[in-house]
């Protein structure tokens, strides 16, 4: 079965501090992962993506994460967080065998000043 | 996404009534999805489709139809047969295959008169 699972809802960071958001997933095959962000009553846009290759993704706005195959892990990160990083993040895994994106339910990230 | 218009922004329904949601893109896309967005569930697939006449049913398809006449068009309709139909509504494109990231439209915001 395709899953995945981000375990916080919110994650409360000062402005500056570094910022972790976790995604853990479940999928046959090769997964294909990708990082979203979404602000209200926006669409969701594309941060980075990992398909193959170097397990740390550089990705958009300062974004990174990094790929762990034996934690199932996908863990989205920044060194230094901004008042504007405040947003719904989501994490997806995609599988050839299936062909669709799975999403997790969303975290939302709170950035104080 | 400039290229990704959805619309309305903004959408009521009656009871037992039908009503249609458009998606418009310019990207030139082959591929075309339509979730739906829940507080605290992420996006559930409802309809996807790979080329144009032809599409397949997501993991939420009940109450729900589409067509695809138009590479440019994926128009949704949610159906009296849907009875908890609000939710925000998203269309997303894509070159095609999971492994490629999707290009999210602004949503449209469904309720229940």
């Amino acid at each position: 079965a395709q899953s995945v699972a981000q375990p916080e809802d919110q994650v409360n960071v000062a402005e500056g501090n570094p910022l972790t958001v976790k995604c853990t997933y479940s999928v046959s095959g090769n997964p294909y992962l990708f990082w979203y962000v979404q602000y209200p009553n926006r669409g969701l846009q594309f941060l980075l993506k990992y398909i193959t290759g170097d397990n740390l993704v550089k990705g958009s706005y300062g974004f990174e994460a990094e790929f762990n195959k034996s934690q199932t892990s996908f863990h989205l990160k920044k060194p230094s967080a901004l008042v504007s990083d405040s947003a719904l993040y989501f994490c997806a895994v995609g599988s050839a065998n299936t062909g669709k994106l799975i999403f997790g339910q969303g975290t939302t990230l709170q950035v104080k000043p | 996404d400039g290229g990704i218009t959805q619309s309305p922004k903004y959408l009521f329904r009656k009871e037992g009534q039908n009503v249609t949601l458009s998606c418009e893109q310019n990207l030139n896309h082959d591929a075309m999805y339509w979730y739906r967005q829940d507080p605290g569930q992420g996006l559930r697939l409802i309809y996807y489709s790979q080329i144009v006449n032809d599409f397949q049913k997501g993991d939420i398809a009940e109450g729900y139809s589409v067509s695809r006449e138009k590479k440019e068009s994926f128009p949704l309709t949610v159906t009296s047969a849907q009875k908890n139909p609000t939710a925000f509504y998203l269309c997303a494109t894509a070159w095609g295959g999971v492994v490629q990231p999707q290009h999210f439209g602004d949503g449209t915001r469904l309720s229940i008169l």
